[in-house]
C-alpha cells in the first residue's frame, strides 16, 4: 500500500499569512493526487485535482504543486474562512490513501 | 449538477449488519466511479471501498474485506455498501464520492455499540 505522510499535523497562522502543507508518497504516484478542505461537521470539499489543477469555484489563493512523491498545497494569503482541516488523497493505486490531515488554526 | 445522498446509517450492536445507500444524480451512473470513505469520531479520512464504473472492478480496504460488499442498482441510480459482522471500530460517518472524490455526499452515521 502507498503511505501518504502529511505535514505538519497542525499549524497556527494569522489572516494574510502564506501557508504551505506537504504530502510525501511512499512511492511514485505521478500526479494522481487531490487536496481537500474539511470544516467541522461537514463533508470534505475538493480544492485541487491532479496535483495542481484548481477545482472550479475555488479561490485562486489556493494552489497545488508536485509530482512523483512530493506534493504541496499553498494558501497564498490566509482568509478567515480557510481555517479548517486539509487532507491529501492519492488515487494512483488502490487502496487509495489519505494523509493524516493538517489542522489550520487561528494564531 | 452532480449530487450524492447517503442514507441507511444507524445504531447497531457488534456482529450485526447494515446496508448504506448512495443515491446519485446529475451524471451517467452506469459508467461512473463511486468510492466510499469513512471518518471515525475525531479522526481523519479513511478510504473503505471503490467501484471503478465502466471497468466493473471492485476494491476494498483490508480492514473491511470479507465483511463489506459494494453493489449497485442502475435502474435506481443507487450504490450500496452492505456491511456485515460490524465491529465497534467501524463506527464512523460514511461518505460516498463521485469520480476521484470530486463530489461528496453529506454522509451517514454508523454507530456500532453494545
Amino acid at each position: 500500500d502507498i503511505q501518504m505522510t502529511q505535514s505538519p499535523s497542525s499549524l497556527s497562522a494569522s489572516v494574510g499569512d502564506r501557508v504551505t502543507i506537504t504530502c510525501r508518497a511512499s512511492q511514485g504516484i505521478r500526479n494522481d493526487l487531490g487536496w481537500y478542505q474539511q470544516k467541522s461537521g461537514k463533508a470534505p470539499k475538493r480544492l485541487i485535482f491532479v496535483a495542481s489543477s484548481l477545482q472550479s469555484g475555488v479561490p485562486s489563493r489556493f494552489s497545488g504543486s508536485g509530482s512523483g512523491t512530493e506534493f504541496s498545497l499553498t494558501i497564498s494569503s490566509l482568509q478567515p474562512e480557510d481555517f479548517a482541516t486539509y487532507y491529501c488523497l492519492q488515487y494512483s493505486t488502490y487502496p487509495w490513501t489519505f494523509g493524516q490531515g493538517t489542522k489550520v488554526e487561528i494564531k | 449538477e452532480v449530487q450524492l445522498l447517503e442514507s441507511g446509517g444507524g445504531l447497531v450492536q457488534p456482529g450485526e449488519s447494515l446496508r448504506l445507500s448512495c443515491a446519485a444524480s446529475g451524471f451517467t451512473f452506469s459508467t461512473s466511479m463511486i468510492n466510499w470513505v469513512r471518518q471515525a469520531p475525531g479522526k481523519g479520512l479513511d478510504w473503505v471501498a471503490g467501484f471503478t464504473g465502466g471497468g466493473d472492478s471492485l476494491y476494498y480496504a483490508d480492514s473491511v474485506k470479507g465483511r463489506f460488499t459494494i453493489s449497485r442498482d442502475i435502474s435506481k441510480n443507487t450504490m450500496y455498501l452492505q456491511m456485515n459482522s460490524l465491529r465497534v471500530e467501524d463506527t464512523a460517518i460514511y461518505f460516498c464520492g463521485h469520480g476521484w472524490m470530486a463530489v461528496w455526499g453529506q454522509g451517514t452515521t454508523v454507530t456500532v455499540s453494545s
